[in-house]
């Protein structure tokens, strides 16, 4: 099975800032990397698909990048409603794996 | 607009059963893969199990592998997870999401797509006596 990471676990910060949260997949997943916002009490939502195609609706403050195995999702400048649990998660190959989170939070 | 509506999540004895369902409407659902995902309290997200969108290719992970079955009713647009010999681990949300699959694939198979891009709100699976 494909292990996926995340650095860091949580981040505390202020509204207006640029948040950086990277992944990290055990092997090479070519583009096929998703990253999923979830709030308290609610269902993930799908973000970024394809490493960095916004999905629609998502507000292009959020960014993806990256190739192989090392990914990045990027809060240009962070917004009151972005205070959440962010997820990535390869869809290469079986089983789908997911990294274990990293929560962003107010400073 | 695309809609998924879980039910049967319930508490049970360790070593009983469960059926889950998964209520699907706003799209073509037998051109689609569906998963399920889980996640235990205060935990990550863990995917369980997929199904193709025929239902000829199924996936699970190790965890729930000889004791979950997924399947899906294409007649209905409803999918399914029988969960037997439960345990106190499997004590989680459980949430069915449409697969975001690649323009064009196959619905008979399982392969690389972009993730999940539908959710339904999830069903509470407590295992314990």
């Amino acid at each position: 099975d494909i292990q996926m990471t995340q650095s860091p676990s949580s981040v505390s910060a202020s509204i207006g800032d640029r948040v950086t949260i990277t992944c990290r997949a055990s092997q090479d997943i070519a583009g096929w990397l998703a990253w999923y916002q979830q709030k308290p009490g609610k269902a993930p939502k799908l973000l970024i698909h394809g490493i960095s195609r916004l999905q629609s609706g998502v507000p292009s403050r959020f960014s993806g990048s990256g190739s192989g195995t090392d990914f990045t999702l990027t809060i240009s400048s962070l917004q009151p409603e972005d205070f959440a649990t962010y997820f990535c998660q390869q869809a290469s190959t079986l089983p789908r794996t997911f990294g274990p989170g990293t929560k962003v939070e107010i400073k | 607009e695309v809609q998924l509506l879980e039910s049967g999540g319930g508490l049970v004895q360790p070593g009983g059963s469960l059926r889950l369902s998964c209520a699907t409407s706003g799209f073509t659902f037998s051109n689609n893969g569906m998963s399920w995902v889980r996640q235990a309290p205060g935990k990550g997200l863990e995917w369980v199990s997929g199904i193709s969108g025929t239902g000829d290719s199924t996936f699970y992970a190790d965890s729930v592998t000889g004791r979950f079955t997924i399947s899906r009713d294409n007649s209905k647009n409803t999918l399914h997870l029988q969960m037997n010999s439960l345990r106190a681990e499997d004590t989680a949300v459980y949430y069915c999401a449409k697969d975001f699959d690649r323009v064009g694939v196959v619905p008979t198979a399982l392969g690389p797509n972009y993730g999940m891009d539908v959710w339904g709100q999830g069903t509470t699976v407590t295992v314990s006596s």
